[in-house]
């Protein structure tokens, strides 16, 4: 099974103010890898696929990074609705899908 | 509109076999590239997939349950049926019901999710 590591397990930032959330995983995964936000109370979705690619509605803000076992998450700058958790996913094992421990972006 | 709703037992008692069905709209199962999986969530935990059946009606099941899970579908209904048995307190969680569809090949849509609390 591929384990997704997460880091850091909470940032704490100011809106306005630049997140970078980190993803890796035990295997390579190619570029096989996705994020999804989820707030208090709702399901998750999908935000990045394929490690850079910007799932349909989402703003630019957020972008993708890395392939392999290092991938990154960048919020260029933090709005209100984007205080949430954020998890990893691969789907390089298809369809042996697992997700990370996910990282809570708390405010400041 | 594309969507999907669980739905089950808020309750079940250690032992007992669990089922949930997940009623979805906007999409067919029997599309090339569609699949419809179970993804789990325990309180204040990540996220574990549990299983997928496809457009085929192949099925796919995590390693770590698979002796306990059936997925099945009845596509008249748009219905997608998840049962897993011999029910635990550890296996309180929220169970989401979520599309995948060809590009982006990942979890596009989810449903609310349903409240399963195992305890007797």
């Amino acid at each position: 099974e591929i384990v997704l590591t997460q880091s850091p397990a909470t940032l704490s930032l100011s809106p306005g103010e630049r997140a970078t959330l980190s993803c890796r995983a035990s295997q390579s995964v190619s570029r096989y890898l996705a994020w999804y936000q989820q707030k208090p109370g709702q399901a998750p979705s999908l935000l990045i696929y394929d490690a850079s690619n910007r799932a349909t509605g989402i703003p630019a803000r957020f972008s993708g990074s890395g392939s392999g076992t290092d991938f990154t998450l960048t919020i260029s700058s933090l709005e209100p609705e984007d205080f949430a958790v954020y998890y990893c996913q691969q789907r390089n094992n298809w369809p042996l899908f697992t997700f990370g421990p996910g990282t809570r972006v708390d405010i400041k | 509109q594309v969507t999907l709703r669980e739905s089950g037992p808020a309750l079940v008692r250690p032992t007992e076999t669990l089922t949930l069905t997940c009623t979805f709209s906007g999409f067919s199962l029997t599309t090339s590239g569609m699949c419809v999986s179970w993804v789990r969530q325990p309180p204040g935990k990540a996220l574990e997939w549990l299983a997928l059946i496809d457009w085929d009606d192949d099925k796919y099941y995590s390693t770590s349950l698979k002796t306990r899970l059936t997925i099945s579908r009845d596509t008249s209904k748009n219905q997608v049926v998840l049962t897993m048995t011999n029910m635990d307190p550890v296996d309180t969680a929220t169970y989401y019901c979520a599309r995948i569809s060809r590009e982006p090949w990942y979890f596009d849509l989810w449903g609310r999710g349903t409240l399963v609390t195992v305890s007797s």
